[in-house]
């Protein structure tokens, strides 16, 4: 068990570029997560797939935001037109289905900066 | 999006002592967590807890779901440096999947030797 693996670990881009993140979760795991956190607060959820259907988008995700998990394994994130308050640690998490689905386990994060 | 209250939001204590910090919510939770998150780290889970009134132990930790379902307690005895980081609980619904779990907004613990 390798864990939940994000790349890259940081991304500094301009204002406007568009950019996109990978999550790779737990081999077992059928729950994938996507929380943004920012300074000083807890991680706010995103989105979660169930294998290869996203299930649920929180009305965070703006148009500028899609992710995908295509394969049910791993998953990108991409955020087109990036805008400075896009800034942020964008984390990803898996979990087991069923009676411990709120078991999340999360990856190290993706910190981008928005310049 | 909504945060749970956590208290205090920060905390400097010596090598040695006892830790204890709390979690407080407008709504009811069925499911309380906790986590522990180091610099440039994601959230790590330490314990969870499913019933009211439960207490939980994992090593020197030791979290309790309060009784009214609305708050949770996690302490930490004879800290040592290695548990500063930022401390987190989340709680879940009766009715909710992972993705309605709500993160508190953190207590940050500095341990000084």
């Amino acid at each position: 068990d390798t864990g939940v693996s994000q790349n890259p670990r940081h991304k500094i881009t301009k204002r406007g570029q568009n950019v996109t993140f990978r999550c790779d979760p737990i081999s077992e795991h059928n729950r994938l997560y996507w929380y943004r956190q920012t300074l000083g607060q807890g991680p706010e959820f995103l989105t979660y797939f169930q294998n290869e259907a996203q299930l649920e988008k929180s009305r965070l995700l703006s148009d500028r935001f899609s992710a995908e998990r295509p394969k049910g394994s791993f998953s990108t994130l991409e955020i087109q037109r990036t805008e400075q308050g896009d800034s942020a640690m964008y984390l990803c998490a898996s979990s087991l289905e069923g009676r411990l689905n709120e078991k999340l386990f999360f990856g190290s994060g993706t910190q981008l900066s928005v310049l | 999006g909504q945060q749970l209250n956590q208290s205090p939001q920060s905390m400097f204590i010596q090598e040695g002592e006892d830790v204890s910090m709390n979690c407080t919510s407008s709504s009811i939770f069925n499911t309380w967590l906790w986590y522990k998150q180091e610099p440039g780290e994601g959230p790590v889970l330490l314990i969870a807890l499913y019933k009211a009134g439960e207490l939980t132990s994992n090593g020197r930790l030791t979290a309790q779901f309060g009784i009214t379902r609305k708050d949770s307690f996690l302490n930490i005895s004879a800290s040592i440096p290695s548990d500063v980081g930022i401390y987190f609980c989340a709680g879940l619904p009766l009715t909710g999947t992972a993705s309605k779990l709500t993160f508190g907004t953190g207590t940050r613990l500095q341990v000084t030797l």
